[in-house]
């Protein structure tokens, strides 16, 4: 069974410029959430998706914004990137929306860098 | 207030010893959820172990255990017979019932370090 991929593993960017990145969950899993990960704020969640729709959102700028699509994959796109944006982007997939559901599996993630 | 509170920073242990990474939450949520992950330096997070609110034992993956203290709000993880691909950063995490969805908080990580 494959697990969830994302896409690319890395990147760099230039200031200004806009970025996507790509999740795809393991197969039967509805909920993808994305969360960023720096060395100064640790693991923050950015937010999640459940049938093609957003579900929860954490405290972002609007820059930050995502969608899913009918298989489920899921993309998010930060635009007019900021030197601060430079970090390890992970994706979530799990079954269900189910709040205390134990599987919530992650990718290898996306680590982005921006100069 | 910090909802997750990890206190090691870093973590040294001997191969084959049992190590304990401490791990105290903060809800007043009722439902509720603990996770530990593993992230070692290639960046992926390893899902170990799962202990729910209202579970009556303590959860246990092969070596790794949950030592659930509820009154405590405590959820330290245990690991077994470390072994050396032990060494990586921990994370502690909760999902709450209120939050709704699959969102959880994390804990700042231990970084734990087996040595030969």
């Amino acid at each position: 069974k494959a697990g969830v991929t994302q896409t690319p593993r890395y990147l760099i960017k230039t200031r200004g410029q806009q970025v996507t990145l790509s999740c795809s969950p393991i197969s039967g899993h509805r909920s993808v959430s994305w969360y960023q990960q720096t060395p100064g704020q640790g693991l923050q969640f950015l937010f999640e998706y459940f049938s093609e729709t957003q579900r929860n959102k954490g405290n972002f700028p609007g820059r930050f914004s995502g969608r899913q699509f009918s298989n489920s994959r899921s993309e998010m796109n930060v635009s007019t990137l900021e030197l601060g944006d430079s970090a390890l982007y992970l994706c979530a997939s799990s079954r269900t929306q189910q709040v205390v559901f134990p599987e919530a599996f992650f990718g290898q993630g996306t680590r982005l860098t921006v100069v | 207030a910090q909802k997750i509170t990890q206190t090691q920073p870093g973590m040294f242990v001997q191969e084959k010893e049992a190590v304990t990474l401490d791990c105290t939450y903060d809800t007043s949520d009722p439902s509720y959820g603990l996770f530990w992950y593993k992230q070692p330096s290639s960046g992926e997070m390893i899902f170990l172990i799962y202990q729910g609110s209202y579970d009556q034992q303590n959860a246990t993956e092969g070596r790794y255990s949950l030592n659930f203290q509820k009154a405590r709000k405590s959820a330290n993880l245990v690991i077994s017979a470390s072994q050396l691909g032990d060494s990586a950063m921990y994370f502690c995490a909760m999902r709450e019932r209120e939050t709704s969805g699959s969102r959880l908080t994390f804990g700042e990580g231990t970084q734990l370090t087996v040595n030969p």
